[in-house]
């Protein structure tokens, strides 16, 4: 079955503690985009992976680290998470990285920093 | 910079209503459009894409035109269902990679 898979789910942590949140798809799919969901913001775009090797920032980059070392994972590093990236997180990727590719997501990871 | 902004909300409407969420966009060059649809505890899934000005995107029985004239997308539905309860974003992509979305508009269809 086509899907994007995000581990974990759900995380409480607290302040200061490194966490990774895995993303992976098996659609052979060449773009790759973290987003955030937060309540009356709508989604906003972390960042995006344009390739193997090539990543760029979003919207809202700052406190988060990605990598694309294989086509089919890109992780969402937050190296030392403070409460306000407190949101659920969405992985999504895309067949081309053209504008006119429908983005699959992921269910979602639901972050707690305390 | 890009931005999408999407009539607020909650809406709520009675079955077989007639729908209307209002779009609008800022974008350089040339945009697709989409709409996404977001149902209680999951990811978002596409509901209807244009990636050109004038086409118009459909399924599902919900249509939006793509109007370049008026920077708009609206989605609209003859007759809702009780199915349709869901949150439903509007957003833009472009070649450069980028997304955006807007707000969201929650949709709740009672019986």
């Amino acid at each position: 079955e086509a899907q994007v898979t995000q581990n974990p789910r759900y995380l409480i942590t607290v302040t200061g503690k490194k966490l990774t949140v895995t993303c992976s798809q098996n659609m052979n799919h060449e773009y790759m985009s973290w987003y955030r969901q937060d309540p009356g913001l709508g989604l906003r775009q972390i960042y995006y992976s344009m390739n193997v090797e090539v990543t760029d920032k979003g919207d809202v980059p700052e406190g988060y680290k990605v990598s694309r070392k294989e086509k089919r994972n890109f992780p969402l590093i937050l190296e030392s998470p403070s409460p306000n990236q407190t949101s659920l997180y969405f992985c999504a990727s895309s067949l081309t990285s053209g504008s006119t590719g429908e983005l699959f997501f992921g269910e979602g990871s639901r972050l707690t920093v305390l | 910079g890009n931005s999408v902004t999407q009539m607020e909300g909650p809406v709520t409407l009675s079955e077989e209503a007639f729908l209307t969420i209002n779009c609008t966009y800022t974008a350089t060059g040339y945009p697709s459009l989409f709409w996404y649809v977001q149902y209680p505890g999951e990811g978002l899934q596409l509901l209807l894409k244009a990636t050109k000005a004038d086409d118009k995107g459909s399924n599902k029985g919900f249509e939006a035109t793509y109007r370049k004239e008026t920077t708009s997308f609206h989605l609209e539905k003859g007759s809702v269902q009780v199915s349709d309860s869901a949150v439903y974003f509007c957003a833009l992509s472009t070649n450069a990679g980028k997304s955006t979305f807007g707000d969201g508009t929650t949709l709740t269809v009672k019986p």
